[in-house]
C-alpha cells in the first residue's frame, strides 16, 4: 500500500461548475497520474506529474488541468464541467526507483 | 506514439481451466516495461504481474505468467488453474522509461465460471 487517498470517493455536480478531486499520498513519491475509465475505453491519462510544479498532457487533457504545489498532493480540476466527464478517476503514483503504479480506489464523478 | 491493443473485450472460461489473455503493442523504443493490472469488482487496480523489455526469461507470479514476444510486440498474459477470485477485468500496460507516462489498454473482461 503506498498510501494514496482520493476525495472525495462520489461526487455529483452540475453541468458548468468547477470541480477540484485531490489525490493525496504519504510517501513523497515523484511520479502522479491521473485517469479516468469509461466503459470500452480501459483507462486513458489526463495528466501527469514527475516533480512538483512539473506536470504533463495526456491523451485526454482537454476541459481539465492539474496543479502540484507539494510533492504529495496532485489536483486534478474540471474547468467547467460537462455531461461528457462524467466517469470515474483514478489516480496513481509510481514509487521512486520502481516501475509499477499504485492506483487509488477511485472516485465516481457524475455531471448532470 | 505507443498504443496498447487488446483485441478480446470479454471472455469466460470454466473454474480450473487455463486462460490466456491477448496483448499487443506499438512501440519503436528497445527497452521498456509492460504490465498486467487486474480490477475485480471492488473497482481497486491490482499490479498482477510485470516484464522489463531487456530481460528474456517470462515473469511469471505463481498461477500468473507471462508469454513475451518481443519481436512481435505481444505480451499475453497466461492464468493457470483459474480461480472464480480471478474474475475481473484485466488491463495490460505500457510504460517506455522510468520518466515516462503509463498507457493502458481497453481491458478485458474475464469471467470465470463455476
Amino acid at each position: 500500500d503506498a498510501g494514496i487517498t482520493q476525495s472525495p470517493r462520489h461526487k455529483v455536480t452540475e453541468t458548468g461548475t468547477p470541480v477540484t478531486l485531490r489525490c493525496h499520498q504519504t510517501e513523497n513519491h515523484r511520479y502522479m497520474y491521473w485517469y479516468r475509465q469509461d466503459p470500452g475505453h480501459g483507462l486513458r491519462l489526463i495528466h501527469y506529474s514527475y516533480g512538483v510544479k512539473d506536470t504533463d498532457k495526456g491523451e485526454v487533457s482537454d476541459g481539465y488541468s492539474v496543479s502540484r504545489s507539494k510533492t504529495e498532493d496532485f489536483l486534478l480540476t474540471l474547468e467547467s464541467a460537462t455531461s461528457s466527464q462524467t466517469s470515474v478517476y483514478f489516480c496513481a503514483i509510481r514509487v521512486t526507483r520502481r516501475t509499477e503504479a499504485f492506483f487509488g480506489q477511485g472516485t465516481r464523478l457524475t455531471v448532470v | 506514439a505507443q498504443t496498447v491493443t487488446q483485441s478480446q473485450p470479454e471472455m469466460s472460461v470454466q473454474e480450473a481451466e487455463t486462460v490466456t489473455l491477448s496483448c499487443t503493442y506499438d512501440t519503436s523504443e528497445n527497452n521498456y516495461y509492460l504490465f498486467w493490472y487486474k480490477q475485480p469488482p471492488s473497482r481497486q487496480m491490482i499490479l498482477v504481474i510485470r516484464q522489463e523489455a531487456y530481460k528474456q526469461q517470462n515473469a511469471t507470479e505463481n498461477r500468473f505468467s507471462v508469454n513475451f514476444q518481443k519481436a512481435a510486440k505481444s505480451f499475453s498474459l497466461k492464468i493457470s488453474d483459474s480461480q472464480l477470485g480471478d474474475t475481473a477485468m484485466y488491463f495490460c500496460a505500457f510504460m517506455r522509461n522510468r520518466d515516462d507516462k503509463i498507457i493502458f489498454g481497453k481491458g478485458t473482461r474475464l469471467h470465470i465460471l463455476p
